[in-house]
């Protein structure tokens, strides 16, 4: 199994910060790695798929990087739409996702 | 642009076989990969298998002996059984769409809560 160590689990940010959240695997994946936000009582928004591609549609505020085993996706000015939870997703072997981070306001 | 809508029972007592629908719209299921995911209240994302109209599935190695997961190419809608539901099963489940089998998620449907409870 591949392990996900996504960190932090809670962040308290202000509108306008840069905001980083990282995502370790245990393994390395290829970079098939996704990041997805969920507000409450939704599903979860696709964001960036392969670790660093924007999905269409997708603020470019938001913007993911890495490879090997660590990755981050990056808020560059985090906005009061922005205050959710994230999670990332690895997809190399079969489909893992982290444990989440939710970033609240400060 | 697809819609994906969940459907079943909120309610499944403890040793049931818990059933769910997944219509799909704007779209034929005959194209892409069809998944479920849960979520327990609370928690994160478990995935828990896929479809493809040619037949194939795959499932999560923690699941696989109680899942089962088929296609209704003519209502265009796919559906998961679970089996020997214990409280632990209690979760929001959602429907999702990929292009490829071990894949990211584009579409999601809005999820439907069951609770496992006598």
């Amino acid at each position: 199994d591949i392990q996900m160590t996504q960190s932090p689990s809670t962040l308290s940010a202000s509108v306008g910060d840069r905001v980083t959240i990282t995502c370790r695997v245990s393994q390395s994946i290829n970079s098939l790695l996704a990041w997805y936000q969920q507000k409450p009582g939704q599903a979860p928004n696709l964001l960036i798929y392969k670790a660093s591609n924007l999905e269409s549609g997708v603020p470019s505020r938001f913007s993911g990087s890495g490879s090997g085993t660590e990755f981050t996706l990056t808020i560059s000015s985090l906005q009061p739409d922005d205050f959710a939870t994230y999670y990332c997703q690895q997809y190399n072997s079969y489909s893992t996702f982290g444990h989440g981070t939710k970033v609240e306001m400060k | 642009q697809e819609q994906l809508q969940e459907s079943g029972p909120g309610l499944v007592k403890p040793s049931e076989t818990l059933s769910l629908t997944c219509a799909v719209s704007g779209g034929s299921i005959t194209h892409y990969y069809w998944n479920w995911i849960r979520q327990p209240p609370g928690k994160g994302l478990e995935w828990i298998g896929f479809i493809h109209f040619i037949g194939s599935t795959n499932y999560s190695p923690s699941l696989k002996s109680r899942v089962t997961i088929s296609m209704d190419t003519s209502n265009n809608q796919f559906s998961l059984k679970l089996s020997s539901v214990t409280a632990a099963d209690t979760a929001v489940y959602y429907c999702a769409r990929s292009d490829s089998g071990w894949y990211y998620f584009d579409y999601w449907g809005q999820g439907t809560l069951v609770t496992v409870s006598s």
